[in-house]
């Protein structure tokens, strides 16, 4: 099964906007979330990473938002730029059992940035 | 400071032979993680090695196997190759107990 939802599919925003990425988990386990950015033809770059001890982090125009209660994580994008336009995928992990060492991704959001 | 190299960049098999694809990772990680990623499925977890044993092991039949060699470098091994096995193969890497995975370029395995 999914262990990690992601929404949408795909997303279009123009230049100067906010793209907002949201991910929902199961396993309450997880301890470490991360996200990573793909271009064609290349592999996922890791952007920025939150563990469950903090709401948010923020990392230049990249915000993670995190809500333990809800086992619910967004990746906010601010002052969207067409040389953003790439796949996103979120992920989750844990220290634990059988887990142990293996990201959990989501599908994927293509995002594209119209100039 | 150099990223983890795959190679080849491409592979084109026929059903029912054999791949192997390669990793290096970056330097002082001693951790390799390699992932499968096909259309539609998304990044599936294949195997994890930390210091030359393999650590983890995802949903994958056996005829999926790897090793990590004293350098940390790995090998991964596809036999009795099927169709389905077309698929973009990524390797990570990390330091030891570390959670940050990253990745190389990949490796992208056709099986005509």
């Amino acid at each position: 099964q999914q262990q990690v939802k992601q929404s949408p599919q795909s997303l279009i925003v123009q230049k100067g906007g906010i793209s907002i990425i949201n991910c929902a988990y199961e396993n309450t386990a997880f301890d470490y979330f991360p996200w990573y950015q793909q271009f064609p033809g290349k592999g996922p770059a890791l952007l920025i990473a939150i563990r469950p001890d903090v709401s948010e982090k923020k990392e230049g125009r990249f915000t993670i938002s995190f809500n333990k209660s809800a086992k619910q994580f967004s990746l906010h994008i601010m002052d969207s730029q067409p040389g953003d336009s790439a796949t996103y995928f979120c992920a989750a992990s844990s220290r634990r059992g059988s887990t142990l060492g293996r990201l959990y991704f989501g599908r994927g959001t293509q995002l594209t940035v119209w100039p | 400071e150099a990223g983890v190299t795959q190679s080849p960049t491409h592979l084109i098999k026929t059903r029912g032979q054999q791949a192997t694809l390669r990793c290096s990772p970056i330097s002082g990680h001693t951790s390799v993680y390699w992932y499968q990623q096909a259309l539609g499925l998304g990044l599936q977890f294949l195997l994890w090695y930390d210091e030359g044993e393999e650590r983890n092991r995802g949903n994958f039949p056996p005829r999926f196997s790897g090793r990590q060699f004293p350098n940390y470098s790995s090998e991964l091994n596809v036999n009795a190759l099927e169709l389905e096995d077309s698929a973009l193969y990524l390797c990570a890497s990390s330091l030891t107990g570390a959670n940050e995975q990253y990745f190389g370029p990949g490796t992208r395995l056709t099986v005509t």
